[in-house]
């Protein structure tokens, strides 16, 4: 079956537009992660979405970032007025229904897409 | 607060033999899960393993196995007869009990030499 897909693969912008990065998750997870990776570093997280809950934003770097879930299913990150230090790649992850408790045998993987890499000019 | 330290940032092995990458961990959480990333150069992430706090004995999956010491905070992934495609970027990354996002560490680049 489809993997989860983010479009575009490539964007190059200049400073101070907005963008909008699109990530299209596994159909039937509920759970999906948005992270920024830069340059030779370890990933951020961003934000996360689960099912119909308040969405976690606590990793969003500043309120230039924002991301929206519509229908539990696609998923938008805008970024405005993008600044150079925005430039990176920014990694898409689903899976389902992330299982919290005592019982850590349980457990769900993340699938990641390809990601987006965005340049800042 | 959850912090992954990988310590290593560039690692040399020898084809067809063992590598071990260092993890260590920090959290106040009582139930947590330990995850394994690889990253080839394309930049895909592949989960390779994973590791449940609670687990009596080490993961296993074909070539790579978790060494976890609990009471050290460490969760090294071992990767026998190492080979060529083996060659990534390594991440550990751990999902606590009351968090949703999931910490990565700074990552470990292996290089397989023939």
């Amino acid at each position: 079956g489809a993997g989860v897909s983010q479009s575009p693969s490539n964007k190059v912008t200049e400073k101070g537009k907005d963008v909008e990065l699109r990530c299209d998750p596994i159909s039937g997870h509920t759970a999906l992660y948005w992270y920024r990776q830069s340059l030779g570093q370890g990933l951020e997280f961003l934000i996360y979405f689960q099912g119909n809950s308040a969405p976690d934003k606590s990793g969003l770097p500043s309120d230039r970032f924002s991301a929206e879930r519509t229908g539990g299913s696609v998923s938008t990150l805008t970024i405005q007025r993008t600044q150079q230090e925005d430039s990176a790649v920014y990694l898409c992850a689903s899976s389902l229904e992330v299982i919290s408790g005592p019982s850590s045998s349980s457990y769900n993987e993340q699938f990641f897409g390809p990601g987006t890499r965005l340049t800042v000019l | 607060a959850q912090k992954i330290t990988q310590t290593q940032p560039g690692m040399f092995v020898q084809e067809k033999e063992a590598v071990t990458l260092d993890c260590t961990y920090d959290t106040s959480d009582p139930s947590y899960g330990l995850f394994w990333y690889k990253q080839p150069s394309s930049g895909e992430m592949i989960f390779l393993i994973y590791q449940g706090s609670y687990d009596q004995q080490n993961a296993t999956e074909g070539r790579y196995s978790l060494n976890f010491q609990k009471a050290r905070k460490s969760a090294n992934l071992v990767i026998s007869a190492s080979q060529l495609g083996d060659s990534a970027m390594y991440f550990c990354a751990m999902r606590g009990y009351n968090n949703n996002d999931m910490r990565f560490g700074a990552g470990t680049r292996l290089t397989v030499k023939p």
